[in-house]
């Protein structure tokens, strides 16, 4: 089952921030973020990994918690190359083979000058 | 330059027409996946390999057939086209197997049409 992105869509000024947030339906191993600009291919972020590890990537921040089965993600003084479509793909416990994620349906932002 | 790979870009058939989808990496890399994009629907994964002829099922995977012949190579296969098909598709590969450790390198995407 997919997890659920929310929001669907968010347009910000820029330097504004913004939450992006993943709920999973199933216990958590790992959420990844990827974020796909228009006709271009979605493109690594971040990976969270239970236990707390965190991989970054650029100015953009997120938060794994475990119990919740949830993920954020925060862009902080959003910038005009933060648009595009923000994905979270969760792996999940039982599924331990290889990097089988599942993906979110996506989440739009749109930073306007 | 470390990249993957698809071919065609662009694909426009018709129903029942066989068709493959080559995609290729060149970092060596052991997973690769498969993938449609629908709007709204989000990134869904169709097959997976984790080394050469070792693949599995995704979560659509319906319609589709894979094969990893070589570690570099993993062409999408659509044997019977329908028009219920035509989406954007993603390949994409990872270096090592660890759960959820590593991360995806996506193609360029092939949008394909089936009339």
């Amino acid at each position: 089952q997919q997890p659920v992105q929310s929001p669907q869509a968010v347009i910000l000024r820029e330097g504004e921030d913004a939450v992006i947030n993943c709920s999973s339906s199933k216990a958590l191993y790992s959420v990844h973020w990827y974020r796909q600009k228009h006709g271009e291919a979605p493109v690594f972020l971040m990976i969270l990994l239970k236990g707390g590890e965190q991989k970054g990537h650029e100015k953009i921040s997120a938060s794994f918690n475990e119990k919740k089965q949830q993920s954020s993600l925060y862009l902080t003084a959003s910038q005009l190359s933060y648009s595009g479509t923000y994905f979270c793909g969760t792996g999940d416990m039982i599924k331990a083979a290889g990097n089988k994620l599942t993906f979110g349906g996506g989440t739009r932002v749109l930073v306007k000058p | 330059e470390a990249q993957v790979t698809q071919n065609p870009r662009y694909l426009i058939t018709v129903t029942g027409k066989k068709l493959t989808v080559t995609c290729s990496q060149n970092m060596n890399h052991e997973y690769m996946s498969w993938y449609r994009q629908d709007p709204g629907l989000g990134l869904r994964q169709i097959y997976y390999s984790m080394n050469v002829e070792v693949t599995d099922k995704g979560d659509v995977p319906e319609g589709y057939k894979v094969s990893r012949k070589e570690k570099r190579n993993f062409p999408l296969i659509l044997e019977s086209p329908s028009p219920n098909q035509t989406s954007l598709y993603f390949c994409a590969s990872s270096p090592h197997l660890g759960q959820g450790y590593n991360e995806q390198f996506f193609g360029p995407g092939t949008r394909l049409t089936v009339l």
